[in-house]
Formats: C-alpha cells, sequence, structure tokens
C-alpha cells in the first residue's frame, strides 16, 4: 500500500480555517484519498474521499494537488468539536478496495 | 437510523481465555470490517466480510477468526488471549464489497490481564 505522511499535530483557533496536509509521493493513479477522523473515546468517522479533483461536503473541502502526491483537508470554521486526530489514507479503487490502512494521524488541538 | 452497534462496550478476560465480540451494521450494510486500535496507534485492520464470506484478512496470527450472519451482524472470536490483545475492536460497515465510506462503531475495549 502507497503510504502518506502527515504532521503529528497541529494546532487552530476558534472559528478559523484549518489546513491538514498529507504528503502521499508513491500514490498510484487508481488510489483514492480518504480522511477520516477519530474523536476521543470513538470510532473514526468518515470525513471526505476524492481522485482527482477537488472535493467539497458539508463537512469538509479536500483539495488534491495536481501531480496528486500530495493533498489538504480543509475545514472552513473550526469548532470545539473538530478537535480529533485526522487520518489521511490511501486505498484502491475497485474490487480490490477492501480496507483502510491507517497511520498515526495529525492531532488537531483547536483553542477557544 | 441507528448506526453501527458493538456489544459488550467494555470486557476483561485473563489470558488464554477466549472472547467473542458482536458488530449489527447499518441496515441495508452488506460490508462488515473488523479492526484492532491499541493505544496511541491508528487501527489496523484485521478481517472484511461481504455477503457472509471472507473478502479480506490482514495480518494477525489464526487466533483470529470472523463470520457473518444471513442478517450481515458479525461476530469477531479471538481464542488463547495474550496480553497484547488488549486493544480496541472496532467495527465498520459499509453497503458495498468496494466501499469508498464505512461507518465505524463506538468499538469494543477488551483488557487481557
Amino acid at each position: 500500500d502507497a503510504k502518506t505522511t502527515q504532521p503529528n499535530s497541529m494546532e487552530s483557533n476558534e472559528e478559523e480555517p484549518v489546513h491538514l496536509p498529507c504528503n502521499h509521493s508513491t500514490i498510484s493513479g487508481t488510489d483514492y484519498i480518504h480522511w477520516y477522523r477519530q474523536l476521543p473515546s470513538q470510532g473514526p468517522e468518515y470525513v471526505i474521499h476524492g481522485l482527482t479533483s477537488n472535493v467539497n461536503n458539508r463537512m469538509a473541502s479536500l483539495a488534491i494537488a495536481e501531480d496528486r502526491k500530495s493533498s489538504t483537508l480543509i475545514l472552513h470554521r473550526a469548532t470545539l468539536r473538530d478537535a480529533a486526530v485526522y487520518y489521511c489514507i490511501l486505498s484502491k479503487s475497485g474490487g480490490s478496495n477492501y480496507k483502510l490502512t491507517f497511520g498515526k494521524g495529525t492531532l488537531l488541538t483547536v483553542n477557544p | 437510523d441507528a448506526g453501527v452497534t458493538q456489544s459488550p462496550t467494555h470486557l476483561i478476560k485473563t489470558r488464554g481465555q477466549h472472547v467473542t465480540l458482536r458488530c449489527s451494521p447499518i441496515s441495508g450494510h452488506k460490508s462488515v470490517s473488523w479492526y484492532q486500535q491499541v493505544l496511541g496507534q491508528g487501527p489496523q485492520f484485521i478481517f472484511q466480510y461481504y455477503e457472509k464470506e471472507e473478502r479480506g484478512r490482514g495480518n494477525f496470527p489464526d487466533r483470529f477468526s470472523a463470520r457473518q450472519f444471513p442478517n450481515y451482524s458479525s461476530e469477531l472470536n479471538v481464542n488463547a488471549l495474550l496480553l497484547g490483545d488488549s486493544a480496541l475492536y472496532l467495527c465498520a460497515s459499509s453497503p458495498r464489497r468496494a466501499f469508498y465510506e464505512q461507518y465505524f462503531g463506538p468499538g469494543t475495549r477488551l483488557t487481557v490481564t
């Protein structure tokens, strides 16, 4: 599986945008980019995923570099409830895509 | 709609014992996956079941086994428990085998003493 690299931790202030980076220089053409987050004492929660184009949903935006070797998860206005570990994960598309390989993720702290 | 449910919430077992963990997927989801999360680490994939068949297995010993029932619920069994099996066990469901969104339950916290 292609690997991702994320900062161990990041800090943000409430109501400010947050840009969480992820490097995946060995990504292949069939790899999807997924973001999950895990709040304290909870299971991971799906945030967003994409393949080539930037994606938006009610939770966040995903900006994918043109060469796909990096991506950025954007939380437009951080709240205290967004404090969590954020995981950037690659997985193959198609029938062989059956697992998510989690790394250590980025611990996001949101200051009031 | 109810999310993924897991039981029990917490469990304490002794080394050498056997444990069964249970998972009920979101209604309509046919795929169930199991993950182990050791403190301070990200979840590690154990199994995926789809349509009652094992479709994927992670790098775990044969002491770990699972099955999926006709109603798509699932059990994870661990035999001959070791101290290192102490972890949070997560179940995730998805509507398809080739999934793009997985929905995780709250997990079962297993402590082996």
